[in-house]
């Protein structure tokens, strides 16, 4: 397996476009995770999603943020519009089951202008 | 609330010498943890957690539940150990938690 594959792996945009980051876990995996790191912050928990259902979104920052699994290979991470604290290295990762390692993938690096 | 914290954003050591990351944790319950490394432009990825017990790269860490610690230790520094460490834990009872991470901390071998 190629692992948790994430794209895309950089993005640079400006205030107030639209952006999409997708993720596609590993086979099999039935837990998927969206997380954004900072420097100031480090890693932040977003959402994530058991059996492609959202479980707990608490972390998504605003309405400006969403999320979505529409098949157990996609998720995708949207925001609209996005701003300059956007930001970040976004990270998706998934687990199966509840044996607690999680898989990382390489990253989406966003920075808005 | 479960909480992660990882008191040195930045520590420096030199190649030969011992290291100890530290972390500390909140959690009302029986947590499992672990510690997750990231090395230059490569994905997070699993170190060690507390229930398998191994040493892995020379690393170990116990879990210490009446300090809440679970502190990364190694008794002598390589220079391929100059990476992010993060500390995590993962709430008990079998539900489909999420990680909560530490802030990392940069652990620079100098040679």
């Amino acid at each position: 397996d190629a692992g948790v594959i994430q794209s895309p792996r950089h993005e640079v945009t400006e205030m107030g476009q639209e952006v999409t980051l997708r993720c596609k876990p590993i086979s099999g995996h039935n837990s998927l995770f969206w997380y954004r790191q900072t420097m100031m912050r480090g890693l932040e928990l977003l959402i994530y999603f058991n059996n492609n259902v959202p479980i707990d979104d608490s972390g998504m920052p605003e309405d400006r943020f969403s999320a979505k699994m529409p098949n157990a290979s996609f998720s995708t991470l949207k925001i609209q519009p996005s701003e300059p604290r956007d930001s970040a290295v976004y990270f998706c990762a998934s687990r199966k089951d509840h044996t607690g390692e999680l898989f990382f993938g390489e990253g989406s690096r966003l920075t808005v202008l | 609330a479960q909480r992660v914290t990882q008191p040195e954003k930045l520590l420096s050591v030199f190649k030969g010498a011992p290291v100890e990351l530290k972390c500390n944790y909140s959690y009302s319950g029986s947590p499992e943890l672990f510690w997750y490394v990231q090395y230059s432009r490569q994905r997070l990825q699993l170190l060690l957690r507390h229930i398998s017990r191994e040493s892995i790269k020379g690393f170990t860490a116990d879990l210490n539940k009446g300090e809440t610690s679970f502190h990364l230790k190694k008794p002598f520094a390589q220079e391929e150990d100059s990476a992010m460490y993060y500390c995590a834990l993962s709430g008990a009872g079998g539900g489909a938690d999420g990680l909560t991470f530490g802030k990392g901390t940069h652990l620079i071998i100098q040679p």
